[in-house]
């Protein structure tokens, strides 16, 4: 199993241009979640999914969004990037029997927007 | 808006002495989950609470979930050069398919 993948590792972007980060998970699991992770700061939910064509907003999703066509794949699209979304990006999976219970994140996508 | 606040921010501790962060939330909670990130790593999951006044082990780390379930802490005895990393607290929000996750607590292993 590889667990959660994500890529890309790293990306530097321009302000305005667009991107997609890809997710993706091979344990099944119904859940799935889009963090980014700033300095001193715990992790803010961006968007979220309980299942293939179900998707929600979390805490920060202005400026992004997502789509859930496989129970697999999950990824965040930046619409038009800013400076304010340099940061570092989880996407995370988990059963969701009984509400939400061990995340299994992926290594994360490092994004500079200049 | 519901909230979990983590203290302290960062802890310097020598090789071998103890180390504890506490949360706080600001709704009582269904469960609380404990997570461990490397400096450059991901979050991983080291435990999940949900009954009030739980205490569970893992060698020399103890949680506590608290009596009104609205606080939690995570105790490491001993620490080693391994614990270092920084150490979050997460809590299911009301809708219960959103975690809120404190600011996380840095322990330092000075050298």
């Amino acid at each position: 199993n590889a667990g959660v993948t994500q890529t890309p590792k790293f990306q530097v972007l321009k302000t305005g241009q667009s991107m997609t980060l890809q997710c993706a998970q091979d344990m099944n699991h119904e859940y799935m979640s889009w963090y980014r992770q700033d300095p001193g700061m715990g992790l803010r939910l961006i968007h979220y999914s309980v299942g293939a064509g179900i998707t929600d907003q979390g805490e920060v999703p202005n400026g992004y969004n997502v789509s859930r066509s496989t129970t697999e794949d999950f990824p965040l699209r930046l619409l038009s990037a800013a400076p304010s979304q340099t940061s570092v990006y989880f996407c995370a999976s988990s059963n969701r029997a009984g509400g939400i219970n061990e995340q299994f994140f992926g290594p994360g996508t490092r994004l500079t927007v200049l | 808006g519901q909230q979990v606040m983590q203290i302290p921010q960062y802890q310097h501790v020598q090789e071998g002495e103890d180390f504890t962060t506490y949360c706080n939330s600001s709704t009582t909670l269904s469960n609380i989950q404990w997570y461990k990130q490397r400096p450059g790593g991901h979050p991983v999951f080291l435990i999940q609470l949900v009954k009030s006044g739980e205490v569970k082990k893992q060698k020399r780390l103890t949680f506590q979930f608290g009596e009104a379930k609205k606080n939690s802490s995570l105790h490491i005895t001993a620490t080693q050069t391994t614990d270092v990393g920084t150490y979050f607290c997460a809590g299911p929000k009301d809708s219960n398919y959103q975690l809120i996750w404190g600011a996380g607590t840095k322990l330092i292993i000075k050298p």
